[in-house]
């Protein structure tokens, strides 16, 4: 896989490789930062989030890193698959306010 | 169980007309949120309810648009007098409780002509 940042909106992988979608946030207040996915014709489906107080996190394939220092988020799915192909959205928030801060997306196409 | 639904799924309007948009959030879930998606963009917020009351309407545009959620769970928002600029995916996300993930549904696309 490849890396990309908020320059490069698009971002193409081969079927099992890793990938890694980068987001720079605006907020130093902002303490809480998910990761959506939005596929063509639907909402954003949640895949991971993380508070402040953590560097990494972990799920099922998928790992997200924050970096507070220079306001960066990444997003790394490992093995990918083809229905990982989508639009991946960072978002950010303070806990506890319920207002979501989003970003404008990397379209990721997996290549078979 | 069910998720967030919305509706219509696709409204067509004429430019000054009035439209209502529907959502249904998940059962159970208090908090509710709509949100804005211009093409190409991220969702942007527009309000957000505990109950029945909006405890953060920040995100509206201006006094043109207007949501209720009356009985603390269905919720509409209304638009007055359509201006093409509002062409967009209308998002409506539900939490169980206040911080909690957020679930959207599929949007409502407004095209105002």
């Amino acid at each position: 896989g490849e890396s990309v940042g908020l320059h490069l909106p698009t971002l193409s992988v081969q079927e099992g490789d890793n990938s890694i979608i980068n987001c720079a946030y605006s907020n130093s207040a902002s303490d809480y930062f998910i990761w959506y996915k939005q596929e063509s014709g639907k909402g954003p489906q949640f895949i991971i989030d993380i508070r402040s107080n953590m560097d990494k996190r972990q799920g099922q394939r998928v790992t997200v890193l924050l970096n507070k220092t220079v306001k960066h988020l990444s997003l790394q799915i490992a093995a990918t698959q083809p229905g990982d192909s989508a639009v991946y959205f960072c978002a950010e928030a303070n806990f506890g306010n319920e207002k979501l801060t989003f970003g404008t997306g990397t379209r990721l196409t997996i290549i078979p | 169980g069910a998720g967030v639904s919305q509706t219509p799924s696709n409204k067509v309007t004429e430019k000054g007309k009035y439209v209502e948009l529907r959502c249904d959030p998940i059962s159970g879930h208090t908090a509710l949120y709509w949100y804005r998606q211009s093409l190409g963009q991220g969702p942007e917020f527009l309000i957000y309810f505990q109950g029945t009351g909006a405890a953060d309407d920040s995100g509206l545009p201006n006094d043109r648009f207007f949501a209720v959620r009356p009985e603390g769970s269905v919720s509409t928002l209304k638009i007055q007098r359509t201006e093409r600029g509002d062409s967009a995916v209308y998002l409506c996300a539900s939490s169980l409780v206040r911080g909690n993930e957020q679930f959207f549904g599929p949007g409502t696309r407004l095209t105002v002509l």
